[in-house]
């Protein structure tokens, strides 16, 4: 089946900096979403993009739509210690009809 | 209401034992998930049900059996489970026709099966 490869696993930063994460495939998707997961909650949805070169911004947080439908990243500015989680990648609209999720990326950050 | 509700929050339960988790939205979605999540994994798709019919079942063992009993409500009936089992198992649910693929989660309930 189709997989998302999701990177880097886990990020160590320090409050202030920037972050950037991104998912890439070997097949196109329609959408792709960007989800947060905190510690004991189920994951929420921060952006959702429909457009190949789609780019997107929710606060700090800017998503972009890979041109080529297989890629996507994520960017968080002047990160806080509340950034901490696990944020998933998600594909929707590929050959399978389900959402494919990514592996995660773990990030925490220092004050 | 923005929410998607479960419950309960937390479950322990032997390997005899039947016991059900439930799911509410108020959203007017029409189609509504079952995920088991285990510790540092994504989520992975178990039942979906679209406007109150079961669309897709993932292969997922009969000891777990859903159920939807109206539009707003999702069940997961739990029997007979093994010790692997044990996972946080979130419910979803997404809006009809545009925002494919924005799914709600709920909080999720943790399983502990011993």
């Amino acid at each position: 089946g189709q997989q998302l490869n999701q990177s880097p696993q886990s990020m160590f930063i320090q409050e202030g900096e920037d972050v950037s994460m991104n998912c890439t495939s070997s097949s196109i998707f329609n959408t792709w979403l960007w989800y947060k997961q905190e510690p004991g909650e189920g994951p929420v949805l921060l952006i959702a993009l429909y457009k190949a070169g789609e780019l997107t911004s929710n606060g700090r947080l800017t998503a972009q739509f890979g041109i080529t439908r297989k890629d996507s990243f994520l960017n968080i500015s002047a990160s806080i210690p509340s950034d901490v989680g696990i944020y998933f990648c998600a594909g929707h609209g590929g050959s399978q009809g389900n959402l494919i999720f990514g592996k995660g990326t773990k990030l925490s950050v220092k004050p | 209401d923005t929410e998607v509700t479960q419950t309960p929050k937390h479950l322990v339960m032997g390997m005899t034992n039947k016991k059900s988790l439930k799911c509410e939205q108020h959203m007017g979605h029409r189609a509504m998930y079952w995920y088991k999540q285990k510790a540092k994994k994504p989520p992975e798709l178990m039942f979906v049900y679209s406007y109150e019919k079961l669309s897709i079942n993932e292969s997922v063992p009969s000891r777990f059996s859903p159920e939807c009993p109206n539009s707003s409500l999702l069940n997961l009936h739990l029997h007979a489970l093994q010790p692997e089992d044990s996972a946080l198992y979130l419910c979803a649910s997404s809006p009809p026709g545009e925002g494919i693929g924005e799914l709600f989660f709920g909080e999720g309930s943790r399983l502990t099966v011993l």
